[in-house]
């Protein structure tokens, strides 16, 4: 286990499609992040998880985001009735509870979806 | 909206001189973080200070924070081309969860 890793790298998709992508954080870390990023700025909150549970979700995921993560392993971000304003990088973090005040994030390397 | 902002939002510099990018955020923190991105790829973090620290050191990294302001710096000596890339500030807050949020980051350019 090296690292965080996100599948797919790159996902081209038409608008109105539904897209699903994977995160598998590092294996101690019981938590896990969902970032979206556009060109330019810095990466926005979307949700997070501790375990199994989602603890918080930003007002940014509107009702076509949603986000699991079945026994706390790995996450999926699945994204219905793709929109042309979807197109981002959707990046995914880990990190223990209690490192995060000392460690900071784990960061996988990110799925860039395009929305056509 | 995000917490941090980092000025300035660019930087060229030539190899071998220091490059100092600041951060400033707006409400109380239990940490900042440093990180690096890399065209295209995922974020590394290179550093993190508590609120209850004033100065932090990392290789050619040197990390700031005063609290009374509520801003941040970080300056990275001896810098090489290896060194361009974005980086961003990050605040973590207690909002009854920990989550972490980003500014609009700086981008370093360093030329050989």
């Amino acid at each position: 286990d090296t690292g965080v890793s996100q599948n797919p790298r790159h996902k081209i998709t038409k608008r109105g499609q539904n897209v699903t992508f994977r995160c598998d954080p590092i294996s101690e870390h019981n938590r896990l992040y969902w970032y979206r990023q556009t060109l330019g700025q810095g990466p926005e909150f979307l949700t997070y998880f501790q375990n199994e549970a989602q603890l918080e979700k930003s007002r940014l995921l509107s009702d076509r985001f949603s986000a699991e993560r079945p026994k706390g392993s790995f996450s999926t971000l699945e994204i219905q009735r793709t929109e042309q304003g979807d197109s981002a990088m959707y990046l995914c973090a880990s990190s223990l509870v209690a490192a995060s005040a000392n460690y900071g994030y784990t960061f996988g390397s990110g799925t860039r979806l395009t929305v056509v | 909206s995000q917490q941090g902002e980092e000025d300035p939002q660019a930087l060229s510099i030539q190899e071998g001189e220091n490059a100092t990018m600041n951060c400033s955020y707006k409400t109380s923190i239990n940490n900042l973080q440093w990180y690096r991105q890399n065209s295209g790829r995922g974020l590394v973090h290179l550093i993190l200070i508590r609120s209850n620290e004033r100065e932090k050191h990392s290789g050619r990294l040197r990390v700031t924070l005063d609290t009374s302001k509520k801003s941040s710096s970080l300056l990275i000596t001896a810098s090489r081309a290896a060194d361009t890339a974005s980086y961003f500030c990050a605040t973590d807050h207690n909002t009854g969860g920990f989550k972490t949020i980003f500014g609009a980051g700086t981008r370093l350019f360093v030329k050989a």
